[in-house]
């Protein structure tokens, strides 16, 4: 069952523009990640929110999360052509203890090309 | 050099066969999984185990197995009763804690002639 849904499904920018995209889910988490995956690879973590965490940067990435929409956005500012990849949001649903249930759920992801 | 390495990294299959898919890590993770990718669909669990001797299934373990007899390994079969097995099949692990952030393979991709 999918649990995120990425948005939008591919984006296509130049070199040097911000590229966002979005994700939504359905259910209580205890964190949300994103990750990159280029083609034909395994797939990378970026970066991790926990769900009492509003907003993470890490370098050129920046990730908002609000639990009361159930979304999450994924910024990459200043694209560079190396930036062409997939990205997924997976969500790691809250156990009914609180805490990780120790599976992702992975969102269907968005393909973005940057052009030079 | 820690990871996690998935062989063969493309696999041909002939109708009726089993297959089987390695993976192996070298990261002591206790947790490990196997996801099956499709285009346009990204990734779904097929199966899991979270310590040795114990896995569970995933949203899609019909015409799968696994076993997990030592910590470093979890092989995937793709059986026969599995009818559409082409796809990108990734394998990953974890050390579970509190965020669970997982460590990817390179993948295989698994074609049925």
């Amino acid at each position: 069952s999918q649990q995120g849904e990425e948005d939008p499904q591919a984006l296509s920018i130049q070199e040097g523009e911000n590229a966002t995209m979005n994700c939504s889910y359905k259910t209580s988490i205890n964190n949300l990640q994103w990750y990159r995956q280029n083609s034909g690879r395994g797939l990378v973590h970026l970066i991790l929110i926990r769900s009492n965490e509003r907003e993470k940067h890490s370098g050129r990435l920046r990730v908002t999360l609000d639990t009361s929409k159930k979304s999450s956005s994924l910024l990459i500012t200043a694209s560079r052509a190396a930036d062409t990849a997939s990205y997924f949001c997976a969500t790691d649903r809250a156990s009914p203890s609180g805490g990780s249930n120790y599976k992702l759920t992975f969102g269907k992801g968005t393909l973005l090309t940057v052009n030079p | 050099d820690g990871g996690i390495t998935q062989s063969p990294k493309y696999l041909f299959r002939k109708e009726g066969q089993n297959v089987t898919l390695s993976c192996e890590q070298n990261l002591n993770h206790d947790a490990m999984y196997w996801y099956r990718q499709d285009p346009g669909q990204g990734l779904r669990l097929i199966y899991y185990s979270q310590i040795v001797n114990d896995f569970q299934k995933g949203d899609i373990a019909e015409g799968y197995s696994v076993s997990r007899e030592k910590k470093e390994s979890f092989p995937l079969t793709v059986t026969s009763a599995q009818k559409n097995p082409t796809a990108f099949y990734l394998c990953a692990s974890t050390q579970r804690g509190a965020y669970n952030e997982q460590f990817f393979g390179p993948g295989t991709r698994l074609t049925v002639l």
